[in-house]
């Protein structure tokens, strides 16, 4: 299948940081990825979509000035969480869909803010 | 995307057959059947899909009833490292929408 990489893997930041997490396609391209994130002993829960070329689009309750996205490239798509707080400690995942619309996702960014 | 129901948990012995039911009476005629899984501390991982034929990979099998209200994942020789929770989602195939997980099935494999 295709591979989607996320970097860090990890970060650590202390309150009122900005963190960057990088999501890319590495042998195929994706107009479109997905993010998501998960908080512990729950499941997924989709925050927004990102479009190569055009602003992202956000699912309800998601603050887009908090979580900024750009999506760049073909093969990158970038999540800012801006002025991160401890609540925003979460695992963050990315994905982008084949051609079967099968979605293939990275490894996820376990991000604690302190 | 119609709603499936899943049960919270099976166990399975290891090398024996892992059969993973989950129901999705609601289906609409365009909506395929997709499996994932996700392994603690992982992004999930794509397993199969289907429409309405049944489907075989590399990694799982995919029963699908003939009224499609229902279907199956089997994973034939089950190992420890298929411990996951598993997650049944019908959706459009030509949908561009992110996924919406329910809670799936936790599959524990016992040795």
């Amino acid at each position: 299948g295709a591979v989607v990489s996320q970097h860090p893997s990890w970060v650590i930041c202390k309150s009122g940081t900005s963190v960057k997490i990088e999501c890319r396609s590495l042998d195929f391209q994706a107009t479109t990825m997905f993010w998501y994130r998960q908080f512990p002993k729950q499941s997924l829960m989709l925050m927004a979509t990102s479009n190569e070329g055009s602003k992202a689009t956000y699912e309800q309750g998601v603050e887009k000035d908090k979580f900024l996205i750009n999506h760049a490239s073909l093969t990158l798509s970038t999540l800012t969480v801006t002025s991160a707080h401890p609540e925003d400690s979460s695992f963050y995942i990315c994905s982008a869909p084949g051609l079967a619309n099968e979605q293939f996702f990275g490894p996820g960014t376990r991000l604690t803010v302190l | 995307d119609a709603k499936t129901t899943q049960p919270p948990s099976m166990d399975c012995a290891e090398g024996r057959a892992a059969n993973l039911p989950c129901n999705h009476s609601t289906i609409s005629g365009n909506e395929y059947v997709y499996w994932y899984r996700q392994i603690h501390s992982q992004g999930p991982q794509y397993i199969i899909h289907g429409l309405k034929n049944n489907e075989t990979n590399e990694m799982a099998s995919l029963i699908i009833t003939e009224d499609r209200k229902s279907s199956t994942l089997i994973l034939p020789h089950a190992t420890l490292r298929d411990t996951a929770v598993y997650y049944c989602i019908v959706r459009p195939g030509g949908g561009a929408d992110g996924l919406t997980f329910g809670k799936g099935t936790h599959l524990i494999i016992q040795p």
